[in-house]
């Protein structure tokens, strides 16, 4: 079985500018967590999605939204960007929200 | 006060030593432990799942819950190089609620 795939790895966004990052689960997983990694915070969970609809959602601005697709694939969009959304941005996928989750590379976003 | 505390390190060991790392949380209500490996430019992956208190051994690898003390630990014996790579502990609540809480990680170097 393939992975979890994100896409794209690296990304450099200046401020102001948004991004959208795409995540591909498991084949068979319907349940997609996103987390912020950065070296000061660790990993900060962002919100998860089971079959399309969002499950929970932890504590970041409304900037940060997502969504999830019929096929289980998922989007995070980032609007008006900021210097402290340099991280790297992970997804996991799990075939239901109490499995254990399974975590893609990463993308590296830099904001400049 | 963050809910998971971990020492990030550095911590630099030969090979064949046997490995101590170490996490403590707060919130009493956590019920599941995990301990996830992540090597440089990759996601982590899950090593150990706990449930409650007590030992799970896999391998090199052993995994040990205090809830009594709200502790948890991951002892790696005859470490080798290509255990080097950074740990992190993670904690979750049962119920519908649940959310992944994080240490920052530990970060280890196995010197051969």
């Amino acid at each position: 079985k393939a992975g979890v795939t994100q896409t794209p790895r690296y990304l450099i966004k200046t401020r102001g500018q948004q991004v959208t990052l795409s995540c591909s689960p498991i084949s068979g997983h319907r349940s997609v967590s996103w987390y912020q990694q950065t070296p000061g915070q660790g990993l900060q969970f962002l919100f998860e999605y089971f079959s399309e609809t969002q499950r929970n959602k932890g504590n970041f601005p409304g900037r940060f939204s997502g969504r999830q697709f019929s096929n289980s694939r998922s989007e995070m969009n980032v609007s008006t960007l900021e210097l402290g959304d340099s991280a790297l941005y992970l997804c996991a996928s799990s075939a239901s929200t109490t499995d254990t989750q399974y975590f893609g590379p990463g993308t590296r976003l830099t904001v400049l | 006060q963050k809910e998971v505390e971990q020492d990030p390190g550095p911590l630099s060991v030969p090979e064949g030593a046997i490995v101590s790392l170490n996490c403590t949380y707060s919130n009493s209500a956590f019920q599941y432990f995990m301990w996830y490996r992540q090597y440089s430019r990759k996601g982590p992956e899950l090593l150990m799942y706990t449930y409650s208190s007590g030992n799970k051994e896999d391998g090199r690898f052993t995994a040990q819950v205090d809830k009594s003390s709200k502790y948890i630990s991951l002892f790696i014996r005859d470490s080798q190089p290509s255990d080097s790579a950074t740990y992190l502990c993670a904690a979750l609540n049962a119920g519908n609620n649940r959310k992944l809480i994080w240490g920052l990680g530990t970060s280890l170097a196995v010197n051969p």
